[in-house]
């Protein structure tokens, strides 16, 4: 079985504070894929970032920054130097590698992160 | 390109009647995935297809509900007989089915209201 978890549920930050989201996760896979998506009050997912378990390299683009652990399980999402716009639900996600799978994805509950202006 | 298409954007439904919501993939796109969320939780898996076959339907409940991708037209995902407990955000995600573990593309999901 497969679990993501984020403990945080709720973040609140003022505009230009760098702020970290916490992601654990469980699976038994030696192979699996792990995921960010952004939930703006639109509704719609946008995709951030997906990360293969053997790719332990951190990753930066922009104002974001992934750190990838696997030794503790953990993939952790920065926003560096946070703006309004970033006020969002971020969710991470971990996915299989199976055929039957496909590209399904095994959701952890979400951080609302806001951002004050 | 147009991104997922889903409509409607919000639906009301009376309990025990039938909600249909469909679900529209980027072009180009052969397998479709369905989600529920449920307030203030996290996005549940139900069901994922390719066109014309149910691939992994363990997270749908055994009752009521039913998902189709046909050769021409959206995916639909139906539920009869609609009780309160329903009522949630339903998302619907593509992906062009290359490969496995391809990011998916969500549409603005279907808003259900059960009165």
């Amino acid at each position: 079985a497969q679990k993501v978890t984020q403990a945080q549920t709720e973040i609140s930050v003022v505009e230009k504070e760098d702020v970290t989201l916490d992601c654990v996760y469980e699976t038994r896979d030696t192979t699996y894929y792990l995921f960010w998506y952004k939930q703006p009050p639109s509704g719609e997912l946008v995709f951030l970032i997906r990360r293969n378990s053997f790719d332990e390299q951190n990753e930066i683009s922009g104002r974001y920054s992934w750190n990838f652990q696997k030794s503790t399980s953990s993939f952790n999402f920065t926003i560096t130097a946070s703006q309004v716009v970033d006020s969002a639900v971020y969710f991470c996600a971990l996915s299989a590698v199976r055929e039957t799978s496909g590209s399904r994805l095994t959701f952890g509950e979400g951080t609302q992160l806001t951002v004050n202006p | 390109n147009a991104g997922v298409m889903q409509n409607p954007r919000h639906l009301v439904r009376r309990r025990g009647q039938e909600a249909r919501l469909r679900c529209s993939p980027m072009k180009g796109h052969s397998h479709v995935y369905w989600y529920r969320q449920l307030p203030e939780e996290g996005l549940k898996f139900m069901v994922y297809l390719q066109k014309e076959n149910i691939i992994d339907e363990s997270g749908m409940p055994k009752e009521r509900f039913s998902a189709e991708f046909p050769k021409e037209g959206p995916s639909i995902l139906r539920i009869q007989q609609v009780v309160r407990g329903d009522s949630a955000a339903y998302f619907c995600a593509s992906s062009p089915g290359d490969r496995i573990n391809e990011k998916l593309f969500f549409g603005s999901g279907t808003q259900l209201s059960v009165l």
